[in-house]
């Protein structure tokens, strides 16, 4: 299996520009989570969908935060405008809904300069 | 609302010493218990998990004890490596869905 696939891994951005992370899960899971971590905060659950609905998004930060699943293989975390704050490590996980473990992908490193 | 609680960090231990680290939690219903541990420039991946009370999860010589009557689930290794050199996170579910609640982490590093 090819684990969670998450493109790109390196993003460097300025400021006022669109952003758009990319997430694959594993083949069989139906619950997707996008996680944002850095020093100041640690990991912070940003969104998560259950068979590709959003269940909880309170974690987003604010409406230049958007996450969509259009099919149960791809998600995307659109940041529009990106500001230097941003920068962080963004993770997606996946997992079997009521499974309980979650299987993280290699991450994005964001830098909105 | 869940939270987990994980001791000060970081920790710096020499290679075959003892590892302690505390995890305690706060949570309605039954949670399942989890560690994960993140290597330097990688993602979290799942170290040992305890589903009821008083279940033992191992796993890499590593142990963690479900206490419910403490509500903990501390994190024990009898001979660190310095590859156990990682930050180490604390979990729990609870509730008919998979969102995990994390405590802050922990940076353990082992010299030779």
């Amino acid at each position: 299996d090819a684990g969670v696939i998450q493109s790109p891994r390196h993003e460097v951005t300025e400021m006022g520009q669109e952003v758009t992370l990319r997430c694959k899960p594993i083949s069989g899971h139906n619950s997707l989570f996008w996680y944002r971590q850095t020093m100041m905060r640690g990991l912070e659950l940003l969104i998560y969908f259950n068979n590709n609905v959003p269940i909880d998004d309170s974690g987003m930060p604010e409406d230049r935060f958007s996450a969509k699943m259009p099919n149960a293989s791809f998600s995307t975390l659109k940041i529009q405008p990106s500001e230097p704050r941003d920068s962080a490590v963004y993770f997606c996980a996946s997992s079997v809904m009521d499974r309980n473990e979650q299987f993280f992908g290699p991450g994005t490193r964001l830098t909105v300069l | 609302g869940n939270s987990v609680t994980q001791m000060e960090g970081p920790v710096t231990l020499s290679e075959e010493a003892f590892l302690t680290i505390n995890c305690t939690y706060t949570a309605t219903g039954y949670p399942s218990l989890f560690w994960y541990v993140q290597y330097p420039g990688e993602g979290l991946q799942l170290l040992l998990k305890a589903t009821k009370a008083d279940d033992k999860g191992s796993n890499k010589g590593f142990e963690a004890t479900y206490r419910k009557e403490t509500t903990s689930f501390h994190l024990e290794k009898g001979s660190v490596q310095v590859s156990d050199s990682a930050v180490y996170f604390c979990a729990l579910t609870s509730g008919a869905n998979s969102k995990l609640t994390f405590g802050k982490g922990i940076t353990l590093s082992v010299r030779p």
